[in-house]
């Protein structure tokens, strides 16, 4: 059973544009979410995250909002950058385990 | 600090053979965890590890797999024997307190199995 989904296998967005990355999940008892982001050839990195008492948080180019009544999170990265392209990951913690989503590639197009 | 550190980066072998994974994670953290990515399911928790004790090995697909930690700086996963669909790129995470806050995972760069 997949607790973690991310549907969209793939993303590609301009530079300077709005990369959007969507997550659901259905285990209502998971108390944080984060976001990894992985290069090729490399391990995946933790990039930000949220409690499930909170709606939204920002770290400079990065926001994630979290929708619990409809067990939907979201990444939004503005402005995209060369750079942020990679493998994106979501995940959702309960206890000591983190529970990963399948990824998102995102491709941003300079 | 070096990372957590990961060995070999990459192995081929035939079906049948015994594969050994090996990792070694930050030094002062102690939780360990075995990850295995896929493209089908991303990254599938396999068994983690408390002070070198196994705490959850609910993700160990079969017996074929078995994961050890003699110590606080040694971890082995091994397949016993290996099949094709073995084939995946396998995790080492290490963690300081996991259920506390952001929980940070520290990832190696991943051991790459491909079983012919």
């Amino acid at each position: 059973d997949q607790q973690v989904k991310q549907n969209s296998p793939s993303l590609s967005v301009q530079e300077g544009r709005i990369s959007i990355l969507n997550c659901d999940y259905t285990n209502s008892m998971f108390d944080y979410f984060l976001w990894y982001k992985k290069y090729p050839a490399e391990g995946p990195t933790f990039l930000i995250s949220i409690s499930s008492i909170k709606d939204k948080n920002e770290d400079g180019r990065f926001t994630v909002f979290l929708n619990k009544s409809a067990k939907h999170l979201s990444l939004h990265i503005v402005p995209s950058q060369p750079g942020d392209s990679a493998v994106y990951f979501c995940a959702a913690r309960r206890g000591n385990k983190l529970v990963f989503g399948a990824g998102t590639i995102l491709r941003v197009k300079s | 600090d070096a990372g957590v550190i990961q060995s070999p980066r990459h192995e081929v072998t035939e079906m049948g053979q015994e594969v050994t994974l090996r990792c070694k994670p930050i030094s002062g953290h102690d939780y360990l965890f075995w990850y295995r990515q896929t493209m089908m399911r991303g990254l599938e928790l396999l068994i983690y590890f408390n002070n070198n004790v196994p705490i959850d090995d609910s993700g160990m697909p079969e017996d074929r797999f078995s994961a050890k930690m003699p110590n606080a700086s040694f971890s082995t996963l091994k397949i016993q024997p290996s099949e094709p669909r073995d084939s995946a790129v396998y995790f080492c995470a290490s963690s300081l307190a996991p259920g506390k806050g952001t929980g940070e995972l520290f990832f190696g760069e991943g051991s790459r199995l491909t079983v012919l």
